[in-house]
């Protein structure tokens, strides 16, 4: 089975540009979240999403959006880049298990802005 | 105050040793709590959650002191191998918010 897949695994922009990233969550999983981990700290929420309907949203600028399929794969779009911009932005596919989300994490997608 | 506090260390221990991680988180209505391990430019992955009677798994022992609001992971006989970042998670709210905190490092020294 394949786990949370995310592409690309590294890019570089430069600051005004916009970037859009990927993910697939665990087969059958029908909830996603986006994480921003800029080096140093620990990952930040920044969406989560379930069945296409965005369930929470993290303390994050309007330059930052997502969206998920119907397949339940979901975008993370960011906006006018900043240099701060610069980190591993993780999803991870949620599933409840005994009243809690687990979190199984995708490899990353590594965002450089010059 | 942040929502959930780490030392970050570094936690330099030599092999064999016992080491101990504490962690503190602010909101009293916290539900769900959890150690995720995180090595060197890799993703974070499920450790171990934390349950209010405690749990043990294996050469880690995880405790949540819920008067005191804080959860910690207690490391016996470590393992090169267990040199990683160790990071506390804590969920809340209806749809379960995570919040994680810094994290904190461990070397294991030969």
């Amino acid at each position: 089975d394949a786990g949370v897949t995310q592409s690309p695994t590294h890019l570089i922009k430069t600051r005004g540009q916009h970037v859009t990233l990927r993910c697939s969550p665990i087969s059958g999983h029908k909830s996603v979240s986006w994480y921003q981990q800029v080096l140093g700290q620990g990952p930040q929420f920044i969406f989560q999403y379930y069945e296409k309907e965005e369930r929470g949203r993290g303390n994050f600028p309007d330059r930052f959006s997502a969206r998920q399929f119907p397949n339940y794969s979901s975008e993370l779009n960011v906006n006018a880049l900043l240099l701060g911009d610069s980190a591993l932005y993780l999803c991870a596919s949620d599933i409840r298990e005994n009243g809690a989300n687990v979190l199984t994490f995708g490899a990353g997608s590594r965002l450089t802005v010059l | 105050r942040k929502e959930v506090e780490q030392d970050p260390g570094p936690f330099n221990v030599p092999e064999g040793a016992t080491v101990a991680f504490n962690c503190t988180y602010s909101n009293s209505a916290s539900q769900s709590f959890f150690w995720y391990r995180q090595d060197c430019r890799k993703e974070p992955k499920l450790l171990m959650s934390v349950y209010s009677s405690g749990n043990e798994d294996g050469r880690f022992t995880a405790q949540l002191n819920r008067a005191s609001q804080y959860i910690s992971l207690l490391i016996r006989d470590s393992k090169l191998s267990d040199s990683a970042t160790y990071l506390c998670v804590v969920g809340s709210g209806g749809y379960q918010k995570v919040t994680f905190g810094i994290g904190t490092k461990l070397q294991v020294i030969p």
